[in-house]
């Protein structure tokens, strides 16, 4: 089975950074995705990891350590829009890019 | 391009009543996926497909089906709605890549009674 867990809160002020883990248990692993999801909106893609390390866009970074069955989601110089759930998602062994989607990350971004 | 567009936007079933949700994507994209989505909660996968006349299974598939016979369109039907169907609908699609990104419609917000 696959099993994913992330805070299900983060309060963090504008200008700051801040930091969202995500620990999983699967079998067959192949990546870790993230999407940001604003309330009543639909998801959109963040980033993809397939191998250890950071990955950089812009704001966002995000790290993967398939030793240690871990990534995390960092956002720098928070706004106040990026107030939202961040999930991450296993893709899954098997063909047609499946994912497994954690429970997520509500993010408040205060003044 | 519109991306992937889903109807409708909201729908209210009595229980045992049946339904289509529409999805349709324009960007060729060889996969097409079905999540649900409970309040505060992530997304599960209902049925996925990875081309024209091919479907497969995801986690929740029980109540539902789907077919795929055009690379555009990707219909989820639900027969005898029950109350548990209560859920954000979302279809999402992406090109064949290593860990591709899923372009998202905007839903459908569907209540059972």
């Amino acid at each position: 089975g696959q099993s994913l867990e992330q805070p299900s809160e983060v309060t963090a002020v504008e200008g700051a950074i801040v930091q969202m883990n995500c620990t999983y248990q699967t079998s067959g692993f192949y990546g870790l995705s993230w999407y940001q999801q604003h309330d009543g909106g639909a998801p959109t893609f963040l980033s993809y990891n397939a191998l250890d390390g950071l990955e950089e866009t812009g704001r966002f970074s995000s790290f993967l350590s398939r030793s240690d069955s871990y990534g995390y989601l960092l956002l720098q110089e928070l706004q106040m829009k990026d107030s939202a759930s961040y999930f991450c998602a296993v893709r899954r062994a098997g063909g047609g890019n499946k994912l497994t989607f954690g429970t997520g990350t509500q993010l408040k971004v205060e003044l | 391009n519109a991306g992937v567009t889903q109807t409708p936007k909201f729908r209210i079933l009595k229980i045992g009543q049946s339904m289509t949700l529409q999805c349709t994507q324009d960007m060729n994209h060889n996969y097409m996926y079905w999540y649900r989505q409970d309040p505060g909660m992530g997304l599960k996968l209902i049925y996925y497909s990875v081309g024209a006349g091919i479907t497969d299974k995801g986690e929740v598939p029980n109540g539902y089906n789907v077919s795929r016979s055009t690379t555009e369109d990707f219909p989820l039907r639900l027969e005898l709605a029950a109350p548990s169907q209560t859920s954000v609908y979302f279809c999402a699609s992406s090109y064949k890549g290593e860990g591709a990104e899923q372009f998202f419609g905007p839903g459908t917000r569907l209540t059972v009674l």
